[in-house]
């Protein structure tokens, strides 16, 4: 069974820029959860997306959305680019709420 | 915003030698407790999803201890190995909404 896998690992862009980043879950996998994580800080919760749905959103700024497609597969993008979003970006599938989630090797993004 | 908390931040252990740590969590309206290790260049894995009170789980030589009512685990390495050198993180699941909030995690440096 293929993991969760990310897309791309890594990404440099600049302040003022937008980027999409992607997740394609595990094979039956309808749950979809998003973390970011910054030095010195634990993971912080961005949204989770079952079956095409928001299901819970964290406090990040409307910068920060996401989506789900049919397939299961989720996208997130961060718009308009600040140097404080310079950070690891994992995604995270799961059968459902209270079942382990398996995580991807997540994206490094850096803002310069 | 739950306060999950873990402790130590870190902690050096001798080969051989056993080892503890604790992730605390409001102990109203439990629902789910994770822990998870994340290994460096790696992607976190899930160890236990642990439920009800009292419960007990066991991997190898990790094994990990609940206590709802006093809004505590413990997570016990005994014979500490270099490849158990990771950040242990817990997560603790909202009843309310289902979200994982995370603890900064326990980072544990095995030496030979």
């Amino acid at each position: 069974k293929a993991g969760v896998t990310q897309t791309p690992r890594y990404l440099i862009k600049t302040r003022g820029q937008q980027v999409t980043l992607s997740c394609s879950p595990i094979s039956g996998h309808r749950s979809v959860s998003w973390y970011q994580q910054t030095p010195g800080q634990g993971l912080q919760f961005l949204f989770e997306y079952f079956s095409e749905t928001q299901r819970n959103k964290g406090n990040f700024p409307g910068r920060f959305s996401g989506r789900q497609f049919s397939n299961s597969r989720s996208e997130m993008n961060v718009s308009t680019l600040e140097l404080g979003d310079s950070a690891l970006y994992l995604c995270a599938s799961s059968e459902n709420q209270n079942t382990e989630a398996f995580f991807g090797q997540g994206t490094r993004l850096t803002v310069v | 915003i739950l306060n999950v908390e873990q402790s130590p931040q870190s902690l050096h252990v001798q080969e051989g030698d056993s080892t503890n740590f604790t992730c605390s969590f409001p102990s109203s309206n439990f629902y789910a407790l994770h822990w998870y290790r994340w290994e460096t260049a790696k992607s976190p894995e899930a160890l236990f999803v642990m439920t009800l009170n009292g419960d007990e789980k066991k991997k190898g030589r990790i094994s990990a201890t609940l206590n709802t009512k006093e809004g505590y685990s413990y997570l016990y390495i005994k014979g500490s190995q270099p490849e158990d050198s990771a950040t242990y993180l817990c997560a603790f699941i909202n009843p309310n909404d289902y979200k994982l909030s995370f603890g900064a995690g326990t980072t544990v440096t095995v030496r030979a």
